[in-house]
């Protein structure tokens, strides 16, 4: 079972729409969440970081991470087409050696106009 | 802004050959990192700096070899090319103990 499982998709939704994009990991000392876009033949960019459990606000963009559950989402609202893009999430833990990044595989999107 | 740029955005190169991945950060950061992106398997580390002339093993450093000479620089090294290593390669690098890690934008690397 990989640490990090990412619904690698394709997903495409209409433009307008609010879009779910969700990961599930194993590890419980994971504290450290993010979200990379990567827009395609780019190289990742950071989207949105968050530091334990909670949401955070940014723009259209909404990161939630559920350490219970073990489970990380990014919604994005009023979905526009230059979101299409491969999502990916990312975790870490402090016990981690070097803090390395653990990835999911990636979701593909696309928002359609 | 960060910048992280990398010295090839294609490569094709034949089986066998050496092949040198450079990549450069201007922001004084301490840690670098390669990885390689395949479909299907996400994003995986090769080899990753922390220092000058520091370096540790990722999860697939088999085939590769690194160098840092500079704060700035990290290259990658593949001493004998082989078709297998056709893929995206991503260079990164993090001040310090942060978390977040900016990439480069890529080289695409054939090999025939």
């Amino acid at each position: 079972q990989k640490e990090v499982e990412q619904d690698p998709g394709p997903l495409s939704v209409p433009e307008g729409a609010i879009v779910s994009l969700n990961c599930t990991y194993s590890n419980s000392a994971f504290q450290y969440f993010m979200w990379y876009r990567q827009y395609s033949r780019k190289g990742p960019e950071l989207l949105m970081y968050t530091y334990s459990s909670g949401n955070k606000e940014d723009g259209r963009f909404t990161a939630q991470v559920d350490k219970s559950s073990k489970y990380i989402s990014l919604f994005i609202r009023d979905s526009q087409p230059s979101d299409s893009a491969t999502y990916l999430c990312a975790m870490s833990s402090p016990n981690q050696g070097a803090q390395k990044l653990v990835f999911g595989q990636g979701t593909r999107l696309t928002i359609n106009p | 802004d960060v910048k992280v740029t990398q010295s090839s955005r294609y490569l094709v190169k034949r089986t066998g050959e050496k092949v040198f991945l450079e990549c450069v950060q201007d922001m004084d950061h301490e840690n670098m990192f390669w990885y390689r992106q395949d479909p299907g398997l996400g994003l995986r580390l090769i080899y990753f700096s922390y220092d000058v002339k520091m370096k540790e093993k990722g999860d697939i450093p088999e085939g590769y070899s690194v160098s840092r000479e500079k704060k700035e620089r990290f290259s990658l090294i593949l001493e004998s090319a082989s078709t297998n290593q056709t893929s995206m390669y991503l260079c990164a690098s993090r001040v310090g103990q942060q978390e977040t890690q900016y990439f480069g934008p890529g080289t695409r690397l054939l090999v025939l």
